[in-house]
C-alpha cells in the first residue's frame, strides 16, 4: 500500500451537477498531482500543488479545480458535469528533491455522470 | 500524434516467458523514464524510474531507455500470474512534474 488514501470510492452524479473528491497524501509529501484516466486509457494530467498553491496545469477546463491543505489533504473540485467526465480519478502525491519526485498513487474515485 | 504511444495489447504469454513491453515518445525534451503496474480497480504502482538513457534492473524487471531513438523497454523475465496487469509507461522531463503516460499495455500471463 502506498499510504495515499482517495474518498469516496465510486460517485454517480448527473450532468450540470458539482463533485468533490478527496485526496489524503503520505505523511511528509509537500506535492500533490491530479489525474484522470478514462476507461482503457492512461492517466492524464489534470494539475499539481506544491505547498498549497497550484504549481501547474495539464489541458482541463477552469471548471477542473483543486486545493491542497498543510494537513497533506486535498480536493479535486468539478462543477457543471458533463458526461465525458466519467472516469478513474488518481490523487498521487510525492516529496519533490531537487527536480527528481517518486510519484505514489491512491486507488482513486471512480467517477459516473449520467 | 500522441506524445507517449503504446500497444494497448492485450498481450497473452504463458508463465515463464519473457515479456517485453514498449513505448515510444516524440518530445526529446523527457529525461525521466517511468513503468508503472496497475491491477484492476486499482490506482497505478511504481515499478521502475530511469533517468536518461541506459538500463536499470530490478529482480525480474529491466527498464531500458533508448533517448536516439526515442523507444524506452520493460522486460519481465520467468513471468508469473501474478505479473497479469496494466503496464503504463511514463515519462517528464523535470523528474514527476506534468508526467505523459502511455494508454497501457493489458498483459495476461498464463499458468
Amino acid at each position: 500500500e502506498t499510504g495515499v488514501t482517495q474518498s469516496p470510492t465510486h460517485l454517480i452524479k448527473t450532468r450540470g451537477q458539482q463533485v468533490t473528491l478527496r485526496c489524503s497524501s503520505q505523511s511528509g509529501h509537500n506535492t500533490v498531482s491530479w489525474y484522470q484516466q478514462a476507461l482503457g486509457q492512461g492517466p492524464q494530467f489534470i494539475f499539481q500543488y506544491y505547498r498549497e498553491e497550484e504549481n501547474g496545469r495539464g489541458n482541463f477546463p477552469p471548471r477542473f479545480s483543486g486545493l491542497q491543505f498543510p494537513n497533506y489533504s486535498s480536493e479535486l473540485n468539478v462543477n457543471a458535469l458533463e458526461l465525458d467526465d466519467s472516469a478513474l480519478y488518481l490523487c498521487a502525491s510525492s516529496v519533490i528533491q531537487g527536480n527528481t519526485d517518486t510519484q505514489y498513487f491512491g486507488p482513486g474515485t471512480r467517477l459516473t455522470v449520467l | 500524434q500522441k506524445e507517449v504511444e503504446q500497444d494497448p495489447g492485450p498481450l497473452s504469454v504463458p508463465e515463464g516467458a519473457i515479456v517485453s513491453l514498449n513505448c515510444t515518445y516524440s518530445n526529446s525534451a523527457f529525461q525521466y523514464f517511468m513503468w508503472y503496474r496497475q491491477y484492476s480497480r486499482k490506482g497505478p504502482e511504481l515499478l521502475m524510474y530511469t533517468y536518461s538513457s541506459g538500463n536499470k534492473e530490478d529482480g525480474r524487471f529491466t527498464a531500458q531507455v533508448d533517448k536516439s531513438s526515442k523507444y524506452i523497454s520493460l522486460f519481465i523475465r520467468d513471468s508469473q500470474p501474478s505479473d497479469s496487469a496494466t503496464y503504463l509507461c511514463a515519462m517528464s522531463d523535470t523528474g514527476g512534474f506534468k508526467t505523459i503516460f502511455g494508454a497501457g499495455t493489458r498483459l495476461f500471463v498464463k499458468a
